[in-house]
């Protein structure tokens, strides 16, 4: 198994820009999460999906949007880049256990480093 | 809403010495899991430890352990026999039991440098 993968490892946007950060596993994995990264704050919670075709709000949710078609893949917009969103973004994803009880271990991919001038 | 809070930004150790990371939070509920993760300079987000709040005796994997205080909702952990390959940015994050969402609340990290 590949895990989580996450493409582009490294971007640099312009403000306004758009831009699609992708992630995927091939571990069938029913729950995915985006999570963002900056300095001194620790990791939070921007979106997340508990399945195909279901999305929820986390933490920081504004400017990002999300959609989960497929289990395998959740990708993250961000519609019109702004500086402040500036950061390194994680994917993560888990599996449900015995009787549907979500598991609490987390798979991270490697990250995402963008930068918005 | 729950928090984490990393006291120490920033720590160093002797190799082969024993270090204590320090993390506290803050929870109304009585069941929940609490963490700790290794990100290395690779940015590779690593699971060192996990403590369920239930369990009075306190989790250890191989050099890591942890000292779980529930009363005083203290959560650190140590790590013996510092080697080289230790260093890196550790995190402490909370998760509440069961529901439907994998939430982490994470601490604000502590940098370990291990000195040779």
């Amino acid at each position: 198994n590949a895990g989580v993968t996450q493409t582009p490892k490294f971007q640099v946007l312009k403000t306004g820009q758009s831009m699609t950060l992708q992630c995927a596993q091939d571990m069938n994995h029913e729950y995915m999460s985006w999570y963002r990264q900056d300095p001194g704050m620790g990791l939070r919670l921007i979106h997340y999906s508990v399945g195909a075709g279901i999305t929820d709000q986390g933490e920081v949710p504004n400017g990002y949007n999300v959609s989960r078609s497929t289990t395998e893949d959740f990708p993250l917009r961000l519609l019109s880049a702004a500086p402040s969103q500036t950061s390194v973004y994680f994917c993560a994803s888990s599996y449900s256990g015995l009787a549907g009880v979500l598991s609490y271990e987390q798979y991270f991919g490697p990250g995402t480093r963008l930068t918005v001038t | 809403a729950q928090t984490v809070t990393q006291s120490q930004p920033e720590m160093s150790v002797q190799e082969a010495e024993t270090v204590t990371l320090s993390c506290t939070y803050d929870t109304s509920e009585s069941d929940y899991y609490l963490f700790w993760y290794k990100q290395p300079p690779s940015r590779q987000m690593i699971l060192v430890i996990r403590q369920e709040a239930y369990k009075q005796q306190n989790a250890t994997e191989n050099r890591f352990s942890v000292n779980f205080q529930k009363a005083a909702k203290s959560f650190s952990l140590k790590i013996s026999d510092s080697q080289l390959g230790d260093a890196a940015m550790y995190f402490c994050a909370y998760r509440n039991y069961g529901g439907a969402t994998n939430k982490l609340i994470f601490g604000t990290g502590t940098l370990l440098a291990i000195q040779p």
